[in-house]
């Protein structure tokens, strides 16, 4: 199985600051027809999860472009420009490359 | 709009069985694989299995195998996860997603195995 591995697993972030948390996958995401299904979602509190990005930096609909996706391999990063009070939750890795899929542990964004 | 309306969750004792449900609506349901997701209370994400378009393709987690089965009705528009053999960590909100980026979720049922 593929393991997916987040830092921070905490971050509080003072509004308008930045943030950035790290995703580190066991093996390559990089699927045979070469593609990299490597997802972000961010899930506010009492909420279901919600796509921001797909294959590392594919915007979903409706997304803030404060948000950014980057890496490729093995190492991803989810960016936040400018953190707003709306962006409080928790944030998690996916991997779609292979079966199981499997997400990263979380990473909590919270205001300092 | 795509929606996805999970039901079926509820408690049960260890051991039984229950079937979950998720109406899908707003998109072509039988052009797209499904997923169940779980979240047991307070802790992350968990994928619990996968089911292609046209119902001949199953993916499972260990944690489940042998024990869940995922199917599909896509003349109802209708997911489905038929739980047995339930142990207390099972008891976790149950998600449906739309594959295969899981770009839409439901709001999730409440399964809660308990004596």
């Amino acid at each position: 199985d593929i393991v997916m591995t987040q830092t921070p697993l905490s971050s509080p972030v003072i509004l308008g600051q930045p943030a950035s948390i790290s995703c580190r996958s066991s093996q390559s995401l990089v699927h045979s027809n070469g593609n990299t299904y490597l997802s972000w979602l961010q899930q506010r509190p009492g909420q279901p999860p919600r796509l921001l990005f797909y294959k590392i930096s594919n915007r979903f609909s409706g997304v803030p472009d404060r948000f950014s996706g980057s890496g490729a391999g093995t190492d991803f990063t989810l960016r936040i420009s400018r953190v707003e009070a709306e962006d409080v939750g928790v944030y998690y890795c996916m991997q779609a490359t292979s079966f199981p899929r499997t997400f990263g542990q979380g990473t909590k964004v919270e205001i300092k | 709009e795509v929606l996805l309306l999970e039901s079926g969750g509820g408690l049960v004792q260890p051991g039984g069985s229950l079937r979950l449900s998720c109406a899908a609506s707003g998109f072509t349901f039988s052009n797209f694989a499904m997923s169940w997701v779980r979240q047991a209370p307070g802790k992350g994400l968990e994928w619990v299995s996968t089911i292609s378009e046209t119902g001949g393709g199953t993916h499972y987690a260990d944690s489940v195998k042998g024990r869940f089965t995922i199917s599909r009705d896509n003349s109802k528009n209708t997911l489905y996860l038929e739980m047995n053999s339930l142990r207390a960590e099972d008891t976790a909100l149950y998600y449906c997603a739309r594959e295969f980026i899981l770009d839409y979720w439901g709001q999730g049922t409440l399964v809660t195995v308990s004596s």
